[in-house]
Order: structure tokens, then sequence, then C-alpha cells
């Protein structure tokens, strides 16, 4: 069966400093990936997904995530943070596209 | 720009009692999913809905939880008796349809379960 692990529950980062929220998926075929964001009081959102091609995918708010096939990761990072980043982060995989299977998530903190 | 809604937000309430949650999906959207999140966990799909059909109910606990959509729109989910673990985030999520690659699910804010 599928599975997603999210290793950091917290990230804490300075304003400004890059960031990179790691999440690694186990899976014997080939999966699509997702990761979700969750702003304070707000519902989940979709951030940025792979479903093939280039296995680097971006977001429009600065955000990247690359697919490493061979290390099963599919890390998210983003070069300069902002306060308005501040959010939990959900990892999630896809193997038949029926059903979405989410990681326990990140809490990204940004000080000032 | 168009939400789903959920009520309540909140929602306290003692074990064996029966609680009950709504949740309105975006206009047009025909698939509708209840997912439930467990404090320190990812959400968990419990019921998924195509229009009044449901899709797949294999991880809802269907000896106490019960789910319908019987116009094809919004959707209740129902726990009767509810148990001290069923405190958790419970999320609403719809799409415009089935593909789950390129029908984008979005999510209301959920409501949040205490059972005492």
């Amino acid at each position: 069966a599928q599975s997603v692990t999210q290793l950091d529950s917290q990230v804490p980062v300075f304003e400004e400093a890059p960031v990179e929220l790691r999440c690694n998926y186990s899976s014997s075929v080939s999966v699509y990936l997702f990761w979700y964001v969750q702003y304070p009081n707000q519902g989940l959102q979709l951030l940025l997904k792979y479903l093939s091609g280039s296995t680097l995918v971006e977001s429009i708010n600065g955000f990247e995530a690359e697919f490493n096939k061979s290390q099963t990761s599919f890390h998210l990072r983003k070069p300069s943070v902002h306060i308005s980043d501040t959010a939990e982060y959900f990892c999630a995989v896809s193997v038949d596209a029926s059903k979405i299977i989410f990681g326990s998530g990140t809490r990204l903190s940004i000080r000032p | 720009e168009a939400e789903v809604a959920q009520s309540p937000r909140y929602k306290i309430t003692e074990k064996s009692q029966a609680v009950a949650f709504w949740c309105d999906p975006i206009s047009g959207h025909a698939t509708l999913y209840w997912y439930r999140q467990i404090l320190g966990q990812g959400p968990e799909l419990l019921v998924q809905f195509q229009d009044e059909s449901v899709v797949d109910d294999s991880q809802l606990p269907k000896d106490r939880f019960s789910a319908e959509r019987l116009k094809g729109v919004d959707s209740t989910l129902k726990i009767q008796p509810a148990e001290l673990g069923d405190s958790a985030m419970y999320l609403c999520a719809s799409s415009g349809g089935l593909a789950l690659l390129t029908d984008t699910q979005y999510f209301g804010p959920g409501t949040r379960l205490t059972v005492l």
C-alpha cells in the first residue's frame, strides 16, 4: 500500500531565508504527487502537483517541488520565504488516480 | 470566489450523543468528499459522492457513521453514537468531476468536533 512520510512536523525559518519541506512516499508503481497548503483559518488548497513530464513543478507563489523517483521524494522548496507563507503544508500521493493519501503535514512558521 | 461552506464550524458533544455536519459544495460541482483529520495527521477520506450516489465509502465506519447527498447538492455526515475517538476535524471538499488528477478538490474550512 502507498504511504506518505513528512519527516518534519514543524519547520521554523527566518523571513527571506530558503526553506525545504521534505516528503517521501512509498509505492512500487507510478505515482502522482501533490502539495496542499492550509493557511490559518482557511481550507486546504492545492499548491502544485506532479502528474508526468518535467520532474520540476512550480506554483504561482514561488514554491517548487522536484519529483525524484530514485529517492522516492517530492520535496517542496522556496528560495526566500515571506510571513504570508506561514501555513501547514501537506504532501499527498495517488497511485490509481481514485484516491489521495495525505501525509501528516509540516507546519511552517516564519520569524521576522 | 465560490467556496465550500460547512457548518457548524465547531461542535462539542458528549459521548453517546448524535451529531451531524453539513456541507454545501461549490455550485455545479458533482463530486463531493468527506474527510476526517485527526490532530497531528493528514486528512483521511471517509466517503465520496458523485451526484447523489456513493462512489467510495470503504473507510466509513458504517456502524456509527452515515452520509447522504439526497439531491446531489448539499450533504450531511452523521455520527451516532459519538465516541471519544471521533474528536477530529471533519473536512468537506468538492470538485467538478471524478478525474482526480485534473479536477481540483476545493476544501471547506472544516468542522472541529470535540467529544467529551
